[in-house]
């Protein structure tokens, strides 16, 4: 059974940048896979960051990159902000209908 | 602007059956694959299931498999998730997203207990 890695934690200081990455527990990650990404804070619904590997959603800061580097999906932050410290959730469509989230990283900004 | 409200949720005992609502608007409903997303608490996000645009086909989660049915009415610009044999671990705020993932709803919770 195939998963959607993410790292558990991260930490970023502010004025910083960060890295998160999403990757498959068996084979590398391409466009193909079409990995979305996304910030959730709690008792929020998710936010969509990014769609399609890398187009940013309407109204979301150009901080926010999002790429393939080597075998995972990327979600890059550049410039950290107090208020980017959330939970970051990416998802792959895995074909035949299926989605599949990562455990998501919780991002801490200190 | 894409709309998606959820309703329906509340607390049901195990086993018992509950049938979510999605009323969607500000895009061409029919035009669209929808899906369920569910998230429990403390914990992370899990796809449910999805419908095609003219629901001929469906696919779900390995987990929910003969218990739950997703369609929609394309009449009505709404999704629906019916839930049967409820299970303690369906215990989730369930979200009403659309194809691509890309808009969600505000979600509606589901509490299985006894």
């Amino acid at each position: 059974q195939t998963v959607v890695t993410q790292e558990p934690s991260f930490s970023v200081s502010p004025g910083g940048t960060v890295t998160l990455t999403c990757g498959l527990s068996s084979g590398s990650v391409s466009t193909s896979f079409s990995p979305n990404w996304y910030q959730q804070t709690p008792g929020q619904a998710p936010r969509t960051l990014i769609y399609s590997t890398n187009t940013r959603s309407s109204g979301v800061p150009d901080r926010f990159s999002g790429s393939i580097l080597g075998n995972k999906a990327a979600l890059t932050i550049t410039g950290a902000q107090a208020d980017d410290e959330s939970d970051y959730y990416c998802v792959f469509y895995m074909g035949s209908g299926v989605w599949m989230f990562g455990g998501g990283t919780k991002l801490t900004v200190l | 602007e894409v709309q998606l409200v959820e309703s329906g949720g509340g607390l049901v005992q195990p086993g018992g059956s509950l049938r979510l609502s999605c009323a969607a608007s500000g895009f061409p409903f029919t035009s669209y694959w929808m899906n369920w997303v569910r998230q429990a608490p403390g914990k992370g996000l899990e796809w449910v299931a999805n419908i095609k645009q003219d629901g001929s086909e469906k696919y779900y989660v390995d987990s929910v498999k003969g218990r739950f049915t997703i369609s929609k009415d394309n009449a009505k610009n709404s999704l629906y998730l019916q839930m049967n044999s409820l299970k303690a671990d369906d215990t989730a705020v369930y979200y009403c997203v659309t194809g691509s993932l890309k808009f969600w709803g505000q979600g509606t919770l589901v509490t299985v207990s006894s």
